[in-house]
């Protein structure tokens, strides 16, 4: 199993550009989410899904969307990208009952410069 | 609001034992979350605590007092291989997870 796959690893844009972080997990997971990381800052959600065709918005939504046709992906885009968009972006992923339910296995971490 | 407390950075020397506390104000509680993240890479799972009590896994243990609002993270026989941040994550009622700073904890030989 691969587990979370999140790519690219590193990006720079530049202001006003878009761009799609990929994701995706091969452990038949319900639960998605996207995370940024900020120094000095918790992990802040930016958009969940809770199963293919749902998401919902998390604590940080403005600036990205989501999409979730398959168990499998969820990719994160930008839409013009900002520097208060340079952060490192997580991708998550869990089961939602049984054993491990709730705990999350994340992606490797794409590092985003916006200049 | 809803508000998670660790502190920022510890220090502590190879092979002692450390303690990183991790108090909480959240909507509800449905279960506390410790992760581990060495600088650069994800974090991964350590330990979850629901019920009152000490929760022990190897070289860590996890303690939960809900009526405190209060956890902590017990790491023994400290190695170099644990100098990371670790993590503390409370899912609310909503099912949330409400996320600490995280605690950067420095291992000195």
């Amino acid at each position: 199993n691969a587990g979370v796959t999140q790519t690219p690893k590193f990006q720079v844009l530049k202001t006003g550009q878009s761009m799609t972080l990929q994701c995706a997990q091969d452990m038949n997971h319900e639960y998605m989410s996207w995370y940024r990381q900020d120094p000095g800052m918790g992990l802040r959600l930016i958009h969940y899904s809770v199963g293919a065709g749902i998401t919902d918005q998390g604590e940080v939504p403005n600036g990205y969307n989501v999409s979730r046709s398959t168990t499998e992906d969820f990719p994160l885009r930008l839409l013009s990208a900002a520097p208060s968009q340079t952060s490192v972006y997580f991708c998550a992923s869990s089961g939602t009952s049984g054993t491990g339910a709730n705990v999350l296995t994340f992606g490797a971490g794409s590092r985003l410069t916006v200049l | 609001g809803q508000n998670i407390d660790q502190p920022t950075e510890m220090t502590a020397t190879e092979g002692a034992i450390v303690q990183i506390n991790c108090t909480y104000q959240t909507s509800g509680f449905n279960g506390l979350f410790w992760y581990q993240q060495h600088a650069g890479e994800a974090p991964t799972f350590l330990s979850y605590n629901v019920l009152d009590g000490l929760e022990e896994k190897g070289r860590f243990s996890s303690f939960l007092s809900r009526s405190k609002g209060y956890s902590y993270l017990l790491l023994k026989e400290l190695q170099m291989k644990d100098s990371a941040s670790y993590l503390c994550a409370v899912m609310d009622s909503n099912y949330q997870l409400i996320w600490g700073a995280g605690t950067k904890l420095i291992i000195k030989p």
